[in-house]
């Protein structure tokens, strides 16, 4: 079956680095999206990978790589309004996304 | 205008009721989309439109009925649902390019559904 793995919840402080990983096991693989949720609002896109490698917008990296299935997000000089869920997910074989569970990430003072 | 907008925003409803959602877009898109949110679980794909041609339906009851009149908008009609379709319900939006089957989604904030 297919399956993506991402922690349920992290929590992180205000200014700091946190690293949000997530695995997946698909049939095929045609790129990794990244969302971002706040509570009761909708996803928002945040980036797309296709090839291996880091790919960085502003205090949000994107990394890939697609040998070992894995891939993490990468969010500097936290902020407290980056207290968020963040999904990712994957485009198997049939072009079909794929949806992890998200983690929540709590951003402490 | 925001562009993936949906109503209600919050649903109650009883089990013998009938109901609908509504979505809308204003990106111009060519697809749209039926996912059901759970807490804890993934997103789960309920119904794609492409060019206002249902495309998918992933074993979803009958209970769920889409309906999408134009490119523009998207409904999901509801009846005689059970406890356990309290969720959130998301719409969400694309345009696909006949040489490039890969596009970004683009989400509405959801209707939050509560079935007693």
């Amino acid at each position: 079956g297919q399956n993506i793995d991402q922690p349920t919840e992290m929590t992180a402080t205000e200014g700091a680095i946190v690293q949000i990983n997530c695995t997946y096991q698909t049939s095929g693989f045609n790129g990794l999206f990244w969302y971002q949720q706040h509570a009761g609002e909708a996803p928002t896109f945040l980036s797309y990978n296709v090839l291996d490698g880091l790919e960085e917008k502003g205090r949000f990296s994107s990394f890939l790589s697609r040998s070992k299935g894995y891939s993490y997000l990468l969010l500097k000089e936290l902020q407290m309004k980056d207290s968020a869920s963040y999904l990712c997910a994957v485009m198997d074989s049939n072009y079909q996304l794929i949806w992890g569970a998200g983690t929540k990430l709590i951003i402490k003072p | 205008e925001t562009g993936v907008t949906q109503t209600p925003r919050h649903l109650v409803m009883g089990m013998t009721n009938k109901k609908s959602l509504k979505c809308e877009q204003h990106l111009g898109h060519n697809a749209m989309y039926w996912y059901k949110q759970s807490a804890k679980k993934p997103l789960e794909l309920m119904f794609v439109y492409n060019f206002k041609e249902q495309t998918e339906n992933n074993s979803v009851p009958s209970r769920f009925s889409p309906e999408c009149p134009n490119s523009s908008h998207l409904f999901l009609h509801l009846h005689t649902l059970q406890p356990e379709d309290s969720a959130l319900y998301l719409c969400a939006s694309s345009q696909k390019f006949r040489d490039s089957p890969v596009e970004t989604q683009y989400f509405g904030p959801g209707t939050r559904l509560l079935v007693l």
